[in-house]
């Protein structure tokens, strides 16, 4: 049981390339989201799912995209990244359980666009 | 908009206790989580209060006061690995959609032997 892993771990990018982010989960969850960490900004979150097929928009959405053609996972996409997505970004899924909504989080990827 | 405030540092020893304050702003709250960040780490979730009064789990307590829209981690006998950031989260329903966290910036505690 890996739980939440996220690929790749670090990235390196230049103002204006593309990439994404894969986040797969093997808990069964139905929801999963993505954030952005920032020094001294707490998680952000930027956009999440309670289904397979469906996706909605959080905090801080713009310039990003994101799928979710199968349950387990969770793709986050930039696709012409900028110096300000640099951040570590964190995906987490969720089942609610009878002492509130725990949720289980990633181990990062760190990313910096130059 | 949603807003939760909480103090970005907080020192203590060994042993002693620290409770990290978090104050919330937010519409369609259902709930207050916390959450543990060590350095380079995930977050990994502590405690969640739905209703007002004190959840205990081992040597952390969380509390939750609906009418001051106000909580509080409690950390007791604290230990050197406590020493991590510490997030309080609104849990927010948005109609048949629950479960989106709204995060504070975050507490820093330091325990020092």
């Amino acid at each position: 049981n890996a739980g939440v892993t996220q690929t790749p771990k670090f990235r390196v990018l230049k103002t204006g390339q593309s990439m994404t982010l894969l986040c797969a989960q093997d808990m069964n969850h139905e929801y999963m989201y993505w954030y952005r960490q920032d020094p001294g900004m707490g998680l952000r979150l930027i956009h999440y799912s309670v289904g397979e097929g469906t996706t909605a928009k959080g905090e801080v959405p713009d310039g990003y995209n994101v799928s979710r053609l199968k349950k387990q996972n969770f793709l986050l996409g930039l696709e012409s990244a900028a110096p300000s997505q640099t951040s570590v970004y964190f995906c987490a899924s969720m089942y609610r359980t009878r002492k509130g909504n725990e949720q289980f989080f990633g181990p990062g990827t760190r990313l910096t666009v130059l | 908009g949603q807003s939760l405030e909480q103090p970005s540092e907080v020192t203590a020893v060994e042993g002693a206790i620290v409770q990290i304050n978090c104050t919330y702003q937010t519409s369609g709250f259902y709930g207050l989580s916390w959450y543990q960040q060590h350095d380079g780490g995930a977050p990994t979730f502590l405690s969640y209060n739905a209703l007002d009064g004190l959840e205990e789990t081992g040597r952390f307590s969380s509390f939750l006061s609906r009418s001051d829209s106000y909580g509080y981690l409690l950390l007791q006998e604290l230990q050197m690995k406590d020493s991590a950031s510490y997030f309080c989260a609104a849990c927010i329903s948005r109609g048949s959609t629950l479960g989106r966290l709204y995060f504070g910036r975050g507490t820093q505690l330091t325990v020092w032997p």
